[in-house]
């Protein structure tokens, strides 16, 4: 049971905006900034978004992050078949004292 | 180029012990916090341990305290984890991280291969 709770997949088709959610509490997402991570099988993590709606440097603006309360969002629009791959929320919880992660969401394209 | 290589892993029988080792290259590795972060096959991401720049303050996972042990070397530009009482739960793929702030705790900003641990008689 993830500390942070995520829908287990999510879908699209081509061209869609697709939104998957991330859902806390007030010692984690409530106080703390929310990151996002996707990851292709087979491959290590990559950062998608920091700071609830920073993008790195390379990650196309079509993708966007937001917050509210305890709860945080991730959204692609003009989805493509490349964004096929498993995403990940996480977020320092100051009651654990550690990082939490959500259980991962699978988006697929339809 | 940020570049972390994972070293270490392999087939060990339950109650042994491991140390993992990610050498670092392509920044300038002290003044960054590290962490390591684990996924067991077909499961979510796991936070391990994070360790700061200096090794001023090491946080662990709750569930797995007292089994692992962070360290670094900023002179090898390295950082480690020994775990102890692997138990089959423990395997996955670890994964050795930079943080992404200089200062608390921001996010894992690179990733290195990661390194397979199989615990298994």
């Amino acid at each position: 049971q993830s500390v942070l709770t995520q829908p287990p997949s999510a879908s699209g088709t081509p061209g869609q905006r697709v939104t998957i959610s991330c859902s806390g509490s007030s010692s984690n997402i409530g106080i703390n900034t929310v990151n996002w991570y996707q990851q292709f099988p087979g491959t290590a993590p990559k950062l998608l978004m920091y700071s609830d709606y920073q993008r790195p440097s390379g990650v196309p603006d079509r993708l966007s992050g937001s917050k509210a309360g305890t709860s945080a969002s991730l959204a692609i629009s003009g989805l493509q078949t490349e964004d096929e791959a498993d995403y990940y929320c996480a977020a320092w919880d100051d009651s654990l004292n550690g990082w939490v992660f959500g259980g991962g969401t699978k988006l697929t394209v339809l | 180029e940020v570049q972390l290589v994972e070293s270490g892993g392999g087939l060990v029988k339950p109650e042994g012990s491991l140390r993992l080792s990610c050498a670092a290259s392509g920044f300038t590795f002290s003044r960054y916090s590290m962490n390591w972060v684990r996924q067991a096959p077909g499961k979510g991401l796991e936070w391990v341990s994070t360790i700061s720049s200096h090794s001023d303050y090491i946080y662990y996972a709750d569930s797995l305290k007292g089994r692992f042990t962070i360290s670094r070397d900023n002179a090898k530009n390295s950082v480690f984890l020994h775990i102890d009482r692997l138990t089959a739960e423990d395997t996955a793929v670890y994964y050795c991280t930079r943080d992404l702030s200089l200062g608390m705790p921001g996010g894992f900003d690179s990733w290195g291969q990661g390194t397979l641990v199989t615990v298994s008689s």
